[in-house]
């Protein structure tokens, strides 16, 4: 069974602009969440969702979205860009919807580079 | 490959040797406590869970313990090999909806 992708891999943006970064999650799964991770910070929670809804929010400001599709599929979107937003973002799929404690399987990341 | 984390603590171990990886957890709530190890350029990989209901789960070269009166989880991996060099994290949350919390993260660096 093919593991969770992302896409792209890498990414370098400047500031201001706008990214959507996508994630297809395993065969199986519809609960995707997304993470931040960055040297200071650690892993950050993002958003969850499942089936469609968004489950669960971080505590990330209004630049940062997403959604997720009737295949499971799902893309998150950072707007207006700034600097600070350098960093691996990370998607992991789940079975099913009990949120933290359906083991997740994450992707390689998407390395996002702000300048 | 990736940098996970510039500062984070560092345990060397002898290839061979048993290592214990510490995590100290925030939530006296939090019921569901996870292991994640992260290899350069990957993502975290689940490598053992464990429930609030027990205070040991072992899995094939590792051991899991909680002790939820000091809010303390350890990783113990016996035999390290090179392959087991990683960044690892904890995880807690609470059953019922709720994110997964990571910790900081232990860098295992394991000398041949």
């Amino acid at each position: 069974k093919a593991g969770v992708t992302q896409t792209p891999r890498y990414l370098i943006k400047t500031r201001g602009q706008q990214v959507t970064l996508s994630c297809s999650p395993i065969s199986g799964h519809r609960s995707v969440s997304w993470y931040q991770q960055t040297p200071g910070q650690g892993l950050q929670f993002l958003f969850e969702y499942f089936s469609e809804t968004q489950r669960n929010k971080g505590n990330f400001p209004g630049r940062f979205s997403g959604r997720q599709f009737s295949n499971s599929r799902s893309e998150m979107n950072v707007s207006t860009l700034e600097l600070g937003d350098s960093a691996l973002y990370l998607c992991a799929s789940s079975p099913g919807p009990r949120g933290g404690t359906d083991t997740q399987y994450f992707g390689p990341g998407t390395r996002l580079t702000v300048l | 490959g990736e940098s996970v984390g510039l500062h984070l603590p560092t345990l060397s171990v002898q290839e061979g040797d048993n290592s214990i990886i510490n995590c100290a957890y925030s939530n006296s709530a939090s019921d569901y406590f996870i292991w994640y190890k992260q290899e350069s350029g990957k993502g975290p990989q689940f490598i053992i869970d464990i429930r609030s209901n027990m205070d040991k789960r072992q899995g094939q070269r590792v051991t899991v313990l909680l002790n939820k009166t000091v809010k303390h989880l350890s990783l113990q991996i016996a035999a390290t090999q090179p392959g087991d060099s990683a960044v690892y994290f904890c995880a807690e949350t609470f059953s019922g909806n709720t994110p997964l919390v990571f910790g900081k993260g232990t860098r295992l660096s394991v000398i041949a």
